[in-house]
């Protein structure tokens, strides 16, 4: 049972565009929400993350959206670039790091 | 700056054999951990550990073990290996735990069992 839900599975946009990808979860118990970055052949590379608390952070072309209510949280890349291309993982955690299965990401030149 | 370190990069196996795949970090992180990496399941992950001689099992972790005799060692063996263990595997540490900061990867160890 997948306790993170991702979608969509692939995405491509043109520069400049702003790719959205949304995830949901169920369990209450999570209470920190990652977004990983994979480009091929490496390990994923931490992103943002945000708490429940908040409902938005941006930390340069990145923001997370969050919604509590909804159990939903999505991440926007803003004037996507080429090198943007890359797979995401949302991600939640209580005790241990829970991901979903990930987007991958086309940024056409 | 060596981070998360896991040997082999790549590794064949014929069914039945049994392996290990190193995993060191340099950061003192109290938290390792091993997951497995499918095309269109994410990651999953197969055991942790919360400081040296403490382990417990993630959501795959049959056909797979781990010790930590260590804080910088988190070996991860394979028992006897199967085909669906054919997979991509990432080591990651983090300084306390999974939900109080950035979880640091290797770059993975792609595993093939024919």
């Amino acid at each position: 049972q997948q306790q993170v839900k991702q979608s969509p599975q692939s995405l491509i946009v043109q520069k400049g565009g702003i790719p959205i990808i949304n995830c949901a979860y169920e369990n209450t118990a999570f209470d920190y929400f990652p977004w990983y970055q994979q480009f091929p052949g490496k390990g994923p590379a931490l992103l943002i993350a945000i708490r429940p608390d908040v409902s938005e952070k941006k930390e340069g072309r990145f923001t997370i959206s969050f919604n509590k209510s909804a159990k939903q949280f999505s991440l926007h890349i803003m004037d996507s670039q080429p090198g943007d291309s890359a797979t995401y993982f949302c991600a939640a955690a209580s005790r241990q790091l829970t991901f979903g299965s990930g987007t991958q990401l086309t940024v056409l030149p | 700056n060596a981070g998360v370190t896991q040997t082999p990069k790549f590794q064949v196996l014929k069914t039945g054999q049994s392996m290990t795949l190193q995993c060191a970090q340099d950061m003192n992180h109290e938290y390792m951990s091993w997951y497995r990496q499918d095309p269109g399941m994410g990651l999953r992950l197969i055991h942790y550990s919360v400081g040296a001689g403490i382990t417990d099992q993630g959501e795959v972790p049959n056909g797979y073990n781990v010790s930590r005799s260590t804080t910088e060692d988190f070996p991860l063996r394979l028992l006897s290996a199967a085909p669906s263990q054919t997979s991509v595997y990432f080591c990651a540490s983090s300084y306390h735990s999974a939900n109080t900061g950035e979880l640091f990867f290797g770059e993975g160890s792609r595993l093939t069992v024919l």
